[in-house]
């Protein structure tokens, strides 16, 4: 993932839009890949996952798309709520394995 | 089923000072890892334990970080002295196996430490 430093992208929704957040990998060989959530004070909180040999995997409110070709994920969540604003950031396993690499996070703000 | 427990929640010294920061992982869980998060950025891997064994500690800095798991159960990390750039949150996690079967490699995170170097 991208270092964005102090400001991290923003997408901010009405309450009960769906939201839409992307991510892009650079490592064409990562085969998994895991969504986490960041409120603020609070440590990372797993959402979904997903396999490189899947290219959808459907949770409670929320869908993990993969677009392994352009290697492009993206979260979307659907009637988003106000408890849903966080810091988003897409994981994934590098090639040796072992090491989750997180991307520079998106920040969701919901407006009511 | 209790998280991962950090200690402390919030640490403030002055540079060149030395801080500690105190992990205990979610029971049975073999693997444990410490990150480091700047703030506005993702958290990155400092070290990842398996067990009281060090899996990967390519991007721990070495010459003032340490980390150690003797029990294989809870953890501390240390630095030793720190700079101004140390400044960032310190997150633990946890997983039950550090294998690449698809449940067992969700890491569960603890609050974190956030640490001010001043």
């Amino acid at each position: 993932g991208e270092n964005v430093g102090l400001h991290l992208p923003t997408l901010s929704v009405q309450e009960g839009d769906n939201s839409i957040i992307n991510c892009a990998y650079s490592n064409s060989a990562s085969d998994y890949f895991i969504w986490y959530k960041q409120e603020s004070g609070k440590g990372p909180q797993f959402i979904i996952d997903i396999r490189s040999n899947m290219d959808k995997r459907q949770g409670q409110r929320v869908t993990v798309l993969l677009n392994k070709t352009v290697k492009h994920l993206s979260l979307q969540i659907a009637a988003t709520q106000p408890g849903d604003s966080a810091v988003y950031f897409c994981a994934d396993y590098n090639n040796a394995g072992n090491m989750l690499t997180f991307g520079g996070g998106t920040r969701l703000m919901v407006k009511p | 089923e209790a998280g991962v427990a950090q200690s402390p929640r919030y640490k403030i010294i002055e540079k060149r000072q030395s801080v500690a920061f105190w992990c205990n992982p979610i029971s049975g869980h073999a693997t444990l890892y410490w990150y480091q998060q700047i703030l506005g950025q993702g958290p990155k891997l400092l070290i990842q334990f398996q067990n009281n064994g060090v899996v990967d500690d390519s991007q721990l800095p070495k010459d003032r970080f340490s980390a150690e798991r003797l029990k294989g159960v809870d953890s501390t990390l240390k630095i030793q002295p720190a700079k101004l750039e140390d400044s960032a949150v310190y997150l633990c996690a946890s997983s039950p196996s550090g294998s690449r079967s698809l449940a067992k490699n969700i890491q569960y995170f603890g609050a974190g430490t956030r640490l001010s170097v001043l």
